[in-house]
């Protein structure tokens, strides 16, 4: 199993800033993935961080408006671009390994608003 | 884009009953898998059940599969309110890579 620790939890945040959140695995990992989960929503996949390269994005998800940084196997950044209050969601970070079960584990979430 | 539907979007049950809930998805799968999230809380893996399986069970939980019909139920026995939460099915593909349904909401009433 893996822990993940997402920070911040939450903020309130003005429109046009821009907030990276970070996310810490308390072991290694082969994949790593942000979610977006808008509110009364289920989860969209925004990207696969990939360790030392460029992340992978899902359709809809642009690079310039997510940033995403993975600089070892533990440890992952996710910036939320020029927000909008349309950014408005929870943030989720994910974790499995690859080959293994399948199964991810997920930090708690960092919640925006977006005023 | 979501994988899966899930049906009902709610349930609201008493303590004691069954809660059963069901997922449908599109695409050809090398697994599924089950979540919870608590209000305001990150996601839990409850069970995962593979492509070549047909019923899994865990504790209160039972899963079934149905390639054919590229359906998946679950069903939780004797709930207890702490079961109120989000149920979220996930369907897996290459590179660990989940796709989410809907969710169901279930409630449990003490």
């Amino acid at each position: 199993s893996a822990v993940i620790s997402q920070k911040p939890s939450r903020d309130i945040c003005q429109r046009g800033t821009s907030l990276t959140i970070q996310c810490q695995v308390d072991s290694q990992v082969t994949m790593m993935f942000w979610y977006r989960q808008q509110p009364g929503q289920s989860l969209t996949l925004i990207a696969t961080a990939n360790q030392g390269s460029e992340a992978t994005y899902e359709s809809g998800f642009v690079i310039d408006k997510f940033p995403i940084s993975r600089p070892n196997l533990t440890f992952s950044t996710l910036t939320v671009s020029n927000m909008s209050p349309e950014d408005s969601s929870i943030y989720l970070c994910s974790a499995g390994d690859r080959g293994n079960t399948g199964e991810l584990f997920f930090g708690e979430g960092s919640r925006l608003t977006v005023l | 884009s979501q994988q899966g539907e899930e049906d009902p979007q709610a349930l609201s049950i008493q303590e004691g009953e069954n809660a059963t809930m069901n997922c449908s998805y599109k695409t050809s799968i090398n697994n599924l898998q089950w979540y919870r999230q608590n209000s305001g809380r990150g996601l839990v893996h409850l069970i995962l059940i593979r492509s070549n399986e047909r019923e899994k069970h865990s504790g209160r939980l039972r899963v079934t599969l149905d390639t054919s019909k590229k359906s998946s139920s679950l069903l939780i026995t004797a709930s207890r309110a702490a079961d109120t939460a989000s149920y979220f099915c996930a369907t897996g593909a290459a590179g660990n890579k989940l796709t989410f349904g809907g969710g169901t909401r279930v409630l449990v009433k003490p």
